[in-house]
């Protein structure tokens, strides 16, 4: 079956830059998203990426995308406390309609 | 700007008791989703409606059923609830069928607690 990894944790300290790696299986996935999820909270969209895109960057935020090693990444610029959570890659799976499949998720923490 | 309603927040139940818990999409969004997030665990997809139809069906259980309506809200309805059930329910919805990719928007969850 469809299936999505990330590493469980991340720890690095404030002002530097997190890189969260993700890899997924179905090659014909044409979106993927990043999701970040605070404790008790819901799933905040975060970004996502067209799979004819390489890179895509919004303000702190840059995911580049491997098609061929079907390797995902997010890269947080400047990182902050705020920035403390869990952070899932998820592909979508099933055309239009199609439903996401979810990575097991990333726990990020930021130290002062 | 509107987002998905999901309610109750909480709700607590006894085993074997039944629970309905709803979603209210963001309008004019004609998909929905519901996913199962058990403690420490990814979001596990259930079922998806598109246009008040089933789309697809995921991991869920033979004791659980949901439907859309004609307003587009959808219902998950539990019966014969398991201490295994308790987890965070999310709802997400999304626009499907134009160019653009629109991503899928979730609510806050339902949380619940079976005892």
């Amino acid at each position: 079956g469809e299936d999505v990894e990330q590493s469980l944790f991340l720890s690095v300290r404030e002002g530097d830059s997190s890189v969260i790696n993700c890899t997924y299986t179905d090659s014909s996935s044409t979106y993927l998203y990043w999701y970040k999820q605070e404790p008790g909270a819901g799933l905040q969209l975060l970004t996502y990426i067209f799979s004819n895109m390489d890179m895509k960057q919004d303000q702190r935020l840059t995911v580049l995308l491997n098609k061929k090693d079907k390797h995902l990444s997010l890269r947080i610029a400047d990182t902050q406390t705020g920035d403390s959570a869990i952070y899932f890659c998820a592909e979508r799976y099933g055309g239009s309609q199609g439903n996401l499949i979810f990575g097991k998720g990333t726990k990020l923490s930021v130290k002062p | 700007a509107a987002g998905v309603i999901q309610s109750p927040r909480h709700l607590i139940k006894e085993k074997r008791e039944t629970a309905t818990l709803k979603c209210y999409p963001i309008p004019r969004h004609d998909t929905v989703y519901w996913y199962q997030q058990g403690p420490g665990q990814d979001p596990q997809f259930l079922i998806s409606f598109y246009e008040k139809m089933q789309s697809d069906k995921g991991s869920i259980p033979d004791r659980f059923s949901a439907q859309q309506f004609s307003d587009y809200h959808s219902e998950l309805n539990m019966s014969s609830l398991e201490l295994g059930d308790s987890a965070l329910y999310f709802c997400a919805s999304r626009k499907t069928g134009t160019s653009y990719n629109y991503g899928y928007t979730f609510g806050s969850g339902t949380r619940l607690t079976v005892v």
